[in-house]
């Protein structure tokens, strides 16, 4: 079980859209519909913020926004904010047996 | 409110053993999987299991299989993440979370987190 390719950093404008790629296999992304995305701010805790590859928890601005095509999952932030500058994570259902794989992280920094 | 609420950080020598502890609460306890997941200092999130309290089936990562213990008492609602000897790369942030399937197939996403509890293996 290999961990989820993720890019390492990715940046942008406030005001721009930034999309964080999330590449799996046909043992995980490709086979459920069941990507997770979580913000981790620094010292904190992880936040779910996207669940079952698009849709988003109660509370969570519709800025946010996941999709998924074939092996890959994708991470939307439309009108990115200073506030979104943080750690991303995706996350997929890989099976029964072991039933969670992370992405390596990718972090966000808005200019 | 539900919540996750983990034990207090610690600090340990090579070679001790170590129990963590997290006490779920404002849900049933026994219906969620609770997951943990490790983070080395500057590093990412790496799953290491997952226990389902209401009859204590448990999935370990590979990576993680045969150097950890995951229990649950559902008496007390509490999930627990246990080292038999802990070695100086054991030194992390251990998070618990909550799967949101409410079922007993191990889907889902982790909705609710605990705080955290940061061990420190050092000589």
């Amino acid at each position: 079980q290999s961990a989820l390719t993720q890019p390492a950093s990715v940046s942008g404008s406030p005001g721009q859209s930034i999309t964080i790629s999330c590449t799996g296999t046909s043992s995980d992304v490709g086979s459920y519909n069941l990507v997770s995305w979580y913000q981790q701010h620094p010292g904190k805790a992880p936040k779910l913020m996207i669940y079952e590859v698009s849709k988003r928890p109660s509370g969570v601005s519709n800025r946010f926004s996941g999709s998924k095509s074939g092996n890959t999952a994708s991470l939307t932030i439309s009108g990115l904010q200073a506030e979104d500058e943080a750690d991303y994570y995706c996350c997929s259902y890989a099976g029964s047996s072991t039933p969670v794989v992370f992405g390596g992280g990718t972090k966000l920094t808005v200019l | 409110e539900v919540q996750l609420v983990q034990s207090g950080a610690e600090v340990k020598k090579p070679g001790e053993s170590l129990k963590i502890s997290c006490k779920g609460s404002g849900y049933s306890f026994t219906s969620y999987w609770i997951g943990w997941v490790r983070q080395m200092p500057g590093k990412g999130l790496e799953w290491m299991g997952i226990i389902y309290p209401g009859d204590s089936d448990t999935r370990y990562s590979p990576s993680f299989q045969g150097q950890v213990t995951i229990s649950a008492d559902k008496s007390i609602s509490t999930a627990y993440l246990q080292w038999s000897s802990l070695k100086a790369s054991d030194t992390a942030m251990y998070y618990c979370a909550r799967l949101n399937s409410g079922s007993y197939y191990p889907t889902g996403a982790f909705d609710i987190w605990g705080q955290g509890t940061m061990v420190t293996v050092s000589s």
